[in-house]
């Protein structure tokens, strides 16, 4: 069973860059056919896709975080991390990590992290 | 990007209760078509992919249908587990999009 796990500072400043981890047991971020994505939910609002890395290391971002966002791996330790630059209090959610499996005829979300609330304030 | 509209935006209702939730895509997306359900303080947990696959585990009260642009989502005999927020959710295009969410309430 493959588990995800986020961690990272809880609270960071307007205009400093945020960086976070996702640490994965029960499977290997660099084999099989899997993206690894992250994923933001304000308070009390919908879900939005940030972006996702392929076990070939190559990336896709949401386009609205304009170039603020970088998804890495670190193989070695089997985890995949997030960086934000220059976040602002619009910036405050929960984020969750999480598996796509995709096939020719479907891609879809299957394994979560717990997610990880992360506020941007002074 | 691909929008994705949901209906209703909540709704009452009770168990035992018989419920539909409706999913529209801007543009035809095949069967590109995820449902997810999520409970308060919880990630979200897949339910249905391409658009009518149920995935392992999931009870069989729960049933998606669709195609194209439009998707429903039937819950069968609610029972008391299933109030929540679900969301549908496009992977048509490498973009992923979510619809704004629907929860089903007491």
């Amino acid at each position: 069973q493959v588990q995800l796990q986020e961690s990272g500072p809880g609270l960071v400043k307007p205009s400093q860059n945020m960086s976070l981890s996702c640490s994965v047991s029960g499977g290997s971020i660099s084999s099989g056919s899997y993206y690894w994505s992250w994923i933001r939910q304000p308070a009390g609002k919908g879900l939005e896709w940030l972006g996702r890395i392929y076990v070939s290391g190559s990336t896709n971002y949401n386009p609205s975080l304009n170039t603020r966002v970088t998804i890495s791996r670190d193989t070695s330790k089997n985890q995949v991390s997030l960086k934000l630059n220059s976040v602002t209090a619009a910036d405050t959610a929960v984020y969750y990590c999480a598996r796509i499996y995709c096939s020719p005829m479907t891609c879809y979300l299957d394994f979560w992290g717990q997610g990880i609330p992360v506020t941007v304030s002074s | 990007d691909i929008q994705m509209t949901q209906s209703p935006s909540s709704l009452s209702a009770s168990v035992g209760d018989r419920v539909t939730i409706t999913c529209r895509a801007s543009q035809n997306i095949n069967t590109y078509l995820n449902w997810y359900q999520q409970k308060p303080g919880k990630a979200p947990k897949l339910l249905i992919h391409a658009a009518s696959t149920l995935q392992s585990g999931v009870p069989s009260r729960f049933s998606g249908s669709g195609s194209g642009t439009d998707f429903v989502l039937t819950i069968n005999d609610l029972q008391p587990e299933d109030f929540a927020t679900y969301y549908c959710q496009q992977s048509y295009r490498i973009l992923f999009t979510f619809g704004p969410g629907t929860t089903v309430d007491i």
